[in-house]
């Protein structure tokens, strides 16, 4: 069956540690997507990339960073310099240059700083 | 820039009560709507979507939603609600251009309670 694997499921940082967080996809989709969530926040858009090789910041890219070197793979790098990196990340996938297509979604990881 | 606001963050709600859960969206062009379901520690599940045409949409678990252009709303309604509708709910939308990410509200809890 054809979906989105984000691992790990849960993940915990150190303090001053970069960590990178899973995206694989099998849906033959060009698009992908970073966001995170928060209580009360809903979903925040991070990095989204609409084909191979090129990426797009989107409204808090501060202190992660991403890599798209493969179309089938969006990893996500939570890099030190984010100051509050606790949350749940979500990954999604659609088909490029469809406004009107939906998301799929991966099943998160839950990060945490210890 | 598109944005999205629900209108409520929580809503208890009794078994068998009908639900409304709220959502207005303010864009300065044409937009696809969404609502989508999250299940805790999961990602998100559509419910339904808005492209054009008939502006009561209907979706799955019973849920439907009517698209009201000249209020900018796309609220969710259920007439009768089940203990397993318990969730977050999140909205969400996309202006219609190639290349745009959806952008989410920041989520209704509904609480079903017997």
């Amino acid at each position: 069956d054809g979906g989105i694997t984000q691992s790990p499921k849960y993940l915990f940082r150190k303090e001053g540690q970069n960590v990178t967080l899973s995206c694989e996809q099998n849906l033959n989709h060009d698009a992908m997507y970073w966001y995170r969530q928060d209580p009360g926040q809903g979903l925040r858009l991070i990095y989204y990339s609409q084909i191979v090789n090129d990426f797009q910041k989107g409204d808090i890219a501060e202190g992660y960073s991403v890599s798209r070197e493969k179309k089938e793979s969006f990893p996500l790098t939570v890099t030190s310099a984010q100051k509050n990196p606790t949350a749940f990340y979500l990954c999604a996938s659609r088909l490029p240059g469809t406004a009107y297509q939906d998301y799929t979604f991966g099943s998160g990881t839950r990060l945490t700083v210890v | 820039a598109q944005s999205v606001t629900q209108l409520d963050s929580q809503v208890p709600v009794f078994e068998e009560a009908p639900v409304e859960l709220r959502c207005n969206y303010s864009s300065s062009v044409s937009v696809y709507l969404f609502w989508y379901v999250q299940y805790p520690n999961q990602g998100l599940q559509l419910l339904l979507k808005y492209l054009s045409g008939s502006t009561l949409v209907k979706g799955i678990n019973g849920f439907e939603a009517e698209f009201n252009k000249s209020q900018t709303s796309f609220h969710l309604r259920k007439p009768s609600v089940h203990i397993s509708d318990t969730a977050e709910y999140f909205c969400a939308v996309s202006e219609n251009q190639a290349g745009t990410a959806l952008i989410f509200g920041k989520g209704t809890t509904l609480s079903v309670s017997s």
